[in-house]
């Protein structure tokens, strides 16, 4: 089955740190770049961060650079979003997806973050 | 960075309605815009690519078109599923960006 599972999401105090995953299974994980796609409460879709197919290169939203790390361990077909410094702005549901310009899609359930004192 | 200006932000139709949905880059992207469909509570659906190449699986009642700056998605007879908001993404260059939605609402 052709899917992504998305998890780590929790309830975290501004300032404090947490590392959401994303586990493919079905499918080539090493032959993609992924990404993760935020939404806040009521919100659009904001983009957050990219990393190549091979972990090669990283690209950050304005919103997160600095704060967050994306990274990928391709002999586990996983994929992490590690977020420090977090913010009430950051509180959103994470996906994990592959973008265009692949022709192939597909997106994760979505794991909740929630930045709250 | 690229901005993704999307019109309307909202709108409301009858089923069977033809309706348009236009995103503006604010430069030049060649053909790198999707679109997609989000039902409420629901994960977005990628619905076209390449601005104008249906994703597999999705209903021919959906095209897109433009080139440079300018794109519209396009469904020729609105179904029930279709109310829903819908999002133009650029994958020209990073940072990629969404346009802010337009929520598609019965008549």
């Amino acid at each position: 089955q052709v899917q992504v599972v998305e998890s780590g999401g929790d309830v975290v105090q501004p300032g404090r740190a947490l590392r959401v995953s994303c586990a493919a299974s079905g499918f080539t994980f090493s032959n993609y770049g992924m990404h993760w796609v935020r939404q806040a409460p009521g919100k659009g879709l904001e983009w957050v961060a990219t990393i190549l197919y091979d972990g090669s290169d990283k690209y950050y939203a304005d919103s997160v650079r600095g704060r967050f790390t994306v990274s990928r361990d391709n002999s586990k077909n996983t994929l992490y979003l590690q977020m420090n410094s977090l913010r009430p702005e950051d509180t959103a549901v994470y996906y994990c997806a592959i973008l265009p310009p692949y022709s192939f899609h597909i997106w994760g359930q979505g794991t909740q973050v929630i930045v709250s004192s | 960075d690229i901005q993704m200006t999307q019109s309307p932000s909202a709108m409301s139709a009858s089923v069977g309605d033809r309706v348009t949905i236009t995103c503006r880059a604010s430069q030049g992207i060649s053909n790198s815009v999707a679109w997609f469909r989000q039902k409420p509570g629901k994960v977005p659906e990628r619905l076209i690519y390449a601005a104008s190449t249906l994703q597999s699986g999705v209903p021919s009642r959906f095209s897109g078109s433009g080139s440079g700056t300018e794109f519209t998605l396009t469904i020729s007879s609105l179904q029930p599923a279709d109310f829903a908001t819908y999002y133009c993404l650029q994958h020209n260059s990073y940072p990629f960006s969404f346009g802010q939605g337009t929520k598609l609402e019965i008549k």
